[in-house]
């Protein structure tokens, strides 16, 4: 059950577009097509922003996209706006469990 | 309003054991599978434990497997995390989540509740 790995920190200008890239391993991320990415502001709950690789719930911009390749699943957000500004984490169904990722901390510049 | 409400949380000294409480409200908690999640402080989230909608598998991570009971009471639509033999590396903020398509999908999340594990 280790963690995923993420990138530290990213950044961006506003306007622009950013990729997160979340590395696994062939027995979570490269298994399933079940990654998750949660984005999270100081001091409040995540709120997921993409699920099964590449699916966005209802009400989450169109500017956040997922995809994914072998071991590894990524997170683009286009359009960048100061309120993307914060840290986000992407999750992997792994049967009989879930592993995080250390999560990124996106400063929009 | 669909909402998780989480409550249970506070200083412990280690060795020590707490119950933390989920409470479910807006929707039926039955229909979902359930997390715990936690957050120590300024590092990123972990995953705790799982369990199904009729308690009928349960799942945790190495970390706090065998000293965690994870439980649901869904006819009081609740979720409670039993947590015994605490270190000072449970110090977080505890979330339960809702799996909305069972496959890792944590679409509700509660306010979390602190536990500061401490001498």
């Amino acid at each position: 059950q280790s963690a995923l790995t993420q990138p530290r920190s990213v950044s961006g200008s506003p306007g622009q577009s950013v990729t997160i890239s979340c590395t696994g391993t062939s027995s979570d991320v490269g298994a399933y097509n079940y990654v998750s990415w949660y984005q999270q502001h100081p001091g409040k709950a995540p709120k997921l922003m993409i699920y099964d690789v590449t699916k966005r719930p209802s009400g989450v911009p169109d500017r956040f996209s997922g995809s994914k390749s072998g071991n590894a699943a990524s997170l683009t957000i286009s359009g960048l706006q100061a309120e993307d500004e914060a840290d986000y984490y992407c999750c992997s169904y792994a049967g009989r469990y879930r592993v995080f990722g250390g999560g990124t901390k996106l400063t929009v510049l | 309003e669909v909402q998780l409400v989480e409550s249970g949380g506070g200083l412990v000294q280690p060795g020590g054991s707490l119950r933390l409480s989920c409470a479910a409200s807006g929707f039926t908690l039955s229909s979902y599978s359930m997390n715990w999640v936690r957050q120590a402080p300024g590092k990123g989230l972990e995953w705790v434990s799982y369990i199904s909608t009729s308690s009928s598998t349960i799942y945790y991570g190495d970390s706090v497997k065998g000293r965690f009971t994870v439980s649901r009471d869904n006819a009081k639509n609740s979720l409670y995390l039993q947590m015994h033999s605490l270190r000072d590396e449970d110090t977080a903020v505890y979330y339960c989540a809702r799996d909305w398509n069972f496959r890792g999908a944590f679409d509700i999340w509660g306010q979390g509740t602190m536990v500061t594990v401490s001498s």
